[in-house]
């Protein structure tokens, strides 16, 4: 089966400035997650979807970011404006499982958009 | 909120050594998946364990859960370069929270 995908791979803008992240997941999952991973960490959850639904948006800096899964498949992250500690790598993973708290599927991630903000 | 402990943060082994990675929760597991990630790339899938006291093995590497379900070890026998990597660890609570393990940095020297 096709991966996850993730698009741009890499990103570089200045402060202030927007940016947005595409990711589609593989055919059939219906959870949608995106996690942030500053250099040295472990990835941050920032959001979770299930199919076209918000389940987890707790992290989510609300003011700057926005996500969202039309028709419970693909899905858009936007940074706007973006500030200097936004600079990460963002994962776009994606899992059968088809509710909170079900364990059964592993988690598939894309490779991720490196964001460098200037 | 839950956190997930790590231990070593790095680990610099000979080839054909063995290695361990520890992970650590504060509260109960309900799903503990281990990955490894190259730099610059996303998460590759290694293992998963729901069970207290489950134990999983690919290749030289495996994994246990203890029976409590709070700890999981990653064990590799007789390294090599090509396992050089971050592994992470990462659990979910009853609560549906899912979360990773800092990471562990492998270096494997020939």
């Amino acid at each position: 089966e096709a991966g996850v995908a993730q698009s741009p791979r890499y990103k570089i803008i200045e402060k202030r400035q927007s940016v947005a992240f595409w990711c589609n997941p593989i055919s059939g999952h219906a959870t949608l997650y995106w996690y942030q991973q500053i250099l040295g960490q472990g990835p941050k959850l920032l959001i979770q979807f299930q199919n076209n639904g918000v389940v987890d948006d707790s992290q989510l800096p609300k003011d700057r970011f926005s996500a969202e899964r039309l028709k419970g498949v693909d899905s858009t992250l936007k940074i706007q404006p973006a500030k200097l500690e936004d600079s990460a790598v963002y994962l776009c993973a994606s899992s059968r499982d088809k509710a909170q708290g079900l364990y059964n599927s592993p988690l598939h991630f894309g490779n991720g958009t490196r964001l460098t903000v200037t | 909120s839950q956190e997930l402990e790590q231990s070593p943060q790095s680990l610099i082994v000979q080839e054909g050594k063995n290695l361990t990675i520890n992970c650590t929760s504060s509260k109960t597991l309900y799903g503990l998946y281990w990955y490894k990630q190259k730099y610059g790339e996303g998460l590759i899938f290694l293992m998963m364990l729901q069970k207290g006291g489950e134990e999983k093995s690919h290749e030289k590497i495996t994994a246990k859960l203890d029976e409590k379900k709070q700890q999981s070890s990653l064990h590799i026998t007789a390294s090599q370069p090509s396992h050089a990597g971050i592994y992470l660890c990462s659990g979910g609570t009853s609560y549906g929270k899912l979360t990773f393990g800092q990471g562990t940095i492998l270096t494997v020297h020939p």
